[in-house]
């Protein structure tokens, strides 16, 4: 089956510093989100992008699909950023496979 | 933005009784999903739902587990008798196209 890999796996960051989180998936694909897992456990819609850019405030994605990565960028991190980052790729049939998830803890 | 809603929030159930976890997908929605996310672990693929019936079920959505759409818009998954190892959020999702909306998740805790 499909693999989707995300690194790094965990990623601690200082209040207000920049980040980059990679999602590689290696087989082509229909369509790529990142999510956003809360404290709490509840999965947050942050991107729908299977290729292209998209920004939303402080974040930003890019995902190359030619080349089976996808890019999350965080500028600015708050504290509220912790939690862990997943990336979903969908293939034919709308059935999702998660990654692995990178768990990002910001200080202040 | 449109919504998927889970309920309950969290349910706290004894080893062997049947729980019924409740989604309400996006109107106009085509496909329906339930994930399972063990605490710590990945979210995986439990069974996905299309037209009235399940179209694909993954190893883990064995007897015990069941999916109806009872009444057109509510989307249920149900545990007949619950394993210690049930304890997991459950996360219901819908499609429309390609984009997949996720519910908020119900954390379940077998006791």
């Amino acid at each position: 089956g499909i693999q989707v890999e995300q690194s790094p796996p965990d990623l601690i960051l200082q209040e207000g510093a920049n980040s980059t989180l990679r999602c590689n998936f290696s087989d082509s694909v229909n369509n790529l989100q990142w999510f956003h897992q809360n404290p709490w456990g509840q999965l947050i819609n942050l991107f729908y992008i299977p290729s292209g850019t998209k920004q939303n405030g402080r974040l930003s994605a890019t995902t190359v699909a030619t080349e089976r990565y996808s890019l999350l960028y965080i500028s600015s991190s708050q504290t509220t950023d912790s939690g862990v980052y997943f990336c979903a790729v969908e293939l034919e049939g709308n059935q999702f496979y998660f990654g692995t998830g990178t768990s990002l803890t910001v200080i202040p | 933005e449109p919504e998927v809603t889970q309920t309950p929030s969290h349910q706290v159930t004894q080893m062997g009784q049947e729980v019924i976890l409740r989604c309400v997908p996006i109107s106009n929605h085509l496909y329906f999903y339930w994930y399972r996310q063990i605490l710590g672990q990945k979210v995986e693929f439990l069974v996905s739902f299309y037209n009235n019936e399940i179209s694909e079920k993954s190893e883990i959505f064995d007897d015990q587990f069941s999916v109806e759409r009872p009444d057109g818009s509510n989307f249920t998954l149900k545990i007949r008798s619950t394993k210690l190892e049930d304890s997991a959020m459950y996360f219901c999702a819908s499609i429309m196209s390609t984009e997949a909306f996720f519910g908020q998740g119900t954390r379940l805790t077998v006791v």
